[in-house]
């Protein structure tokens, strides 16, 4: 059974304080991971997908790695703006769905 | 257009009553999927429809009833709901229905059964 754990599952910054946060996960024959951002009331919104180890992605303050067991998702000089539960999701194997993390919720104070 | 549409965003409703859920997509995607999200919890899925038919039905109890009319178009009908059915209903759709395909989720409908 694929499993995905997220941590922290709270974390507090101050603006400008960079961090990262973590997905590990556990599934046969990865064919994709996943990051979104949630606002409270809202729907996810897609941020990256990686598909193998060793992958980088960025997006404007945001950078998504991978290796064989880990996500990392790293935030630099994170704003207020930024705060958000942000999820992971993996796909593979046999499972014909993705499976989701229970997220990290992050707040940036000004 | 990469948008989700869900109406209403709010609803609120009684156990007796019946009412739906509207989803509506124009990027040409060919699957299109209802998740249930509780507060502080990570969506769950309930159905998949690709290429207008339901594939998928996650043993979802039969008060929820999806429709599919069109490619662009998803229905949640909902009777005989319980209290514990509150929680933020989700649309989504992505372009085929692999699951390495990202999803386009919408802002979701915030349904309270009283």
């Amino acid at each position: 059974e694929d499993q995905v754990t997220q941590s922290p599952e709270a974390l507090r910054l101050q603006e400008g304080e960079s961090s990262s946060l973590n997905c590990s996960y556990t599934v046969s024959g990865l064919r994709g991971l996943f990051w979104y951002r949630q606002d409270p009331g809202k729907g996810p919104e897609f941020l990256f997908t990686l598909y193998s180890a060793g992958e980088e992605k960025e997006k404007e303050r945001l950078k998504a790695t991978l290796t064989k067991k880990e996500s990392f998702l790293h935030i630099t000089a994170p704003k207020p703006e930024d705060s958000a539960t942000y999820l992971c999701a993996v796909s593979g194997g046999s499972n014909y769905k993705l499976t989701f993390g229970k997220g990290t919720l992050l707040t940036v104070n000004p | 257009d990469t948008e989700v549409t869900q109406t209403p965003k709010h609803l609120v409703m009684g156990m007796t009553n019946k009412k739906s859920l509207k989803c509506e997509q124009h990027m040409g995607h060919r699957a299109m999927y209802w998740y249930k999200q509780k507060a502080k919890k990570p969506p769950e899925l309930m159905f998949v429809y690709s290429y207008e038919k339901l594939s998928i039905n996650e043993s979802v109890p039969s008060r929820f009833s999806p429709e599919c009319p069109n490619s662009s178009l998803l229905n949640l009908h909902l009777h005989a709901l319980q209290p514990e059915d509150s929680a933020l209903y989700l649309c989504a759709s992505s372009a085929g229905q692999g699951t390495n395909e990202k999803l386009f989720f919408g802002s979701g409908t915030q349904l309270s059964v009283l």
